[in-house]
């Protein structure tokens, strides 16, 4: 079973901020969590990952509860292209497991 | 940039045919996924591989069997294809062992089967 939990779906307006939320009250104080996104007809694709201080890269940024129970996703402009199903997952030794993400939906 | 590959892009099979599935990435690394995506399910975990000859069982292994005979290569068998396996099989690689989780997966752009 899926280990995280995501809304279905979100919708943004081009160039707004965009957060996503993941639930993951499960994870050990171990485990990594990782965001990937799925562009249509693609394999998704790494965006970011961290485990307990805020993160930032030249796709995203990831805010990390202090509980580590949560986290969300941070996209700073939203563009056209970002839209894309979004997963949020964590790493516990080689075992990724996916939930079925949440889809973003950018409009103009 | 890694690359990770899957021998077709599209594949139409026959109910009861033997299917395999190829995978093979180029960047040495030592673990390989197998999963499969339907809509509304998202992605669901066949099999992963931490090492050659080294295989676990995912969240839906039944009907699936793997092969792990070279470190670049992860084949995902169906001994008999049947028509609910028909769906979008996606592959990944990472260069990651137990307590280095940093590195991230990277996937091929997937194989859709189609069983009739």
């Amino acid at each position: 079973d899926a280990k995280t939990t995501q809304p279905n779906s979100m919708e943004s307006n081009e160039e707004e901020p965009v957060h996503l939320p993941c639930n993951h009250s499960t994870i050990s104080g171990t485990d990594y969590i990782h965001w990937y996104r799925q562009l249509p007809s693609q394999g998704p694709e790494y965006v970011i990952h961290g485990l307990t201080s805020n993160v930032n890269n030249r796709m995203a940024s990831l805010a990390i509860a202090e509980d580590r129970k949560s986290s969300t996703l941070i996209l700073h402009r939203a563009t056209l292209r970002d839209a894309a199903v979004y997963y949020c997952i964590f790493y516990h030794n080689n075992d990724m497991r996916f939930g079925a993400g949440t889809r973003l939906t950018v409009k103009p | 940039d890694v690359k990770v590959t899957q021998s077709s892009r599209y594949l139409v099979k026959r109910t009861g045919e033997k299917v395999f599935l190829e995978c093979v990435q180029d960047m040495d690394h030592e673990n390989m996924f197998w999963y499969r995506q339907d809509p509304g399910l998202g992605l669901r975990l066949i099999y992963f591989s931490y090492d050659v000859k080294m295989k676990e069982k995912g969240d839906i292994p039944e009907g699936y069997s793997v092969s792990r005979e070279k470190k670049e290569r992860f084949s995902l068998i169906l001994e008999s294809a049947s028509t609910n396996q028909t769906s979008m099989y996606l592959c990944a690689s990472s260069l990651l062992r137990q307590g280095n989780p940093n590195s991230p997966l990277h996937f091929g752009n997937g194989t859709r089967l189609t069983v009739t």
